[in-house]
């Protein structure tokens, strides 16, 4: 079955800390891997996509990698701002559905001043 | 640009009622697909349609129905509305070049 985890479920950080938070994903084959932020009451903005041949791209401050072998991404914050309170949201598109993407449950994170 | 647009934002029904929520997509994108979002669930995906013709499919019940129209704006229908129908319902565009989702703020749905 496919299925995308995340973690932690949920984060604290200090304003100006860096953070990282954890993707793995039983999806394969897949098309690409997205994170997605998403403010309170909005819709999800997209921060990064990568391919399944790609192993990092960055958004200025937010950073993202992939390892296809043990199917593990990870989304980096560098510098948190306090708009950087967020859920995070991992979502994979298996190569055969098109865009009948697999969500991640998403990571919370609260940015402390 | 204009971003892709929801109307309703806010709605309460009660239950046995139907319920028809709007999207309009970006200028150009042709693909429109909807999400229902609930704090137990997270993103669930519901339909997508492209062209006018529905492409893909969820896990959804025969409640949930949707259409495309010919200038690729979309609604989705929710019929004889229960308890758990209550949710963020989610549109999102993309052009068929990128594949890449822009989502709309959502259609905030309380059946009570």
């Amino acid at each position: 079955k496919n299925q995308v985890e995340q973690s932690p479920q949920s984060l604290i950080i200090l304003e100006g800390k860096n953070c990282t938070l954890q993707c793995n994903y039983t999806v394969s084959p897949f098309s690409n891997l997205r994170w997605y932020k998403q403010d309170t009451g909005r819709g999800p903005v997209s921060l990064t996509i990568m391919t399944f041949s790609e192993n990092t791209k960055s958004n200025g401050r937010y950073t993202a990698t992939l390892d296809a072998d043990t199917k593990q991404s990870s989304l980096h914050i560098t510098a948190s701002q306090l708009s950087d309170s967020a859920s995070y949201i991992c979502v994979v598109s298996p190569l055969e559905y098109g865009n009948k993407l697999v969500f991640g449950a998403g990571t919370i994170l609260r940015v402390k001043s | 640009k204009a971003g892709v647009t929801q109307t309703p934002r806010y709605l309460i029904k009660t239950r046995g009622q139907q319920v028809t929520l709007s999207c309009s997509p970006i200028s150009g994108h042709r693909s429109v697909s909807w999400y229902q979002q609930t704090p137990g669930q997270g993103l669930q995906f519901l339909f997508e349609y492209f062209s006018e013709t529905q492409r893909n499919k969820g896990n959804f019940p025969g409640r949930f129905s949707g259409r495309q129209f010919s200038n690729s704006r979309s609604e989705m229908n929710v019929s004889t509305l229960e308890l758990g129908d209550s949710a963020l319902y989610l549109c999102a565009s993309s052009h068929l070049a990128t594949g890449e989702l822009f989502f709309g703020e959502g259609s905030r749905l309380t059946v009570l």
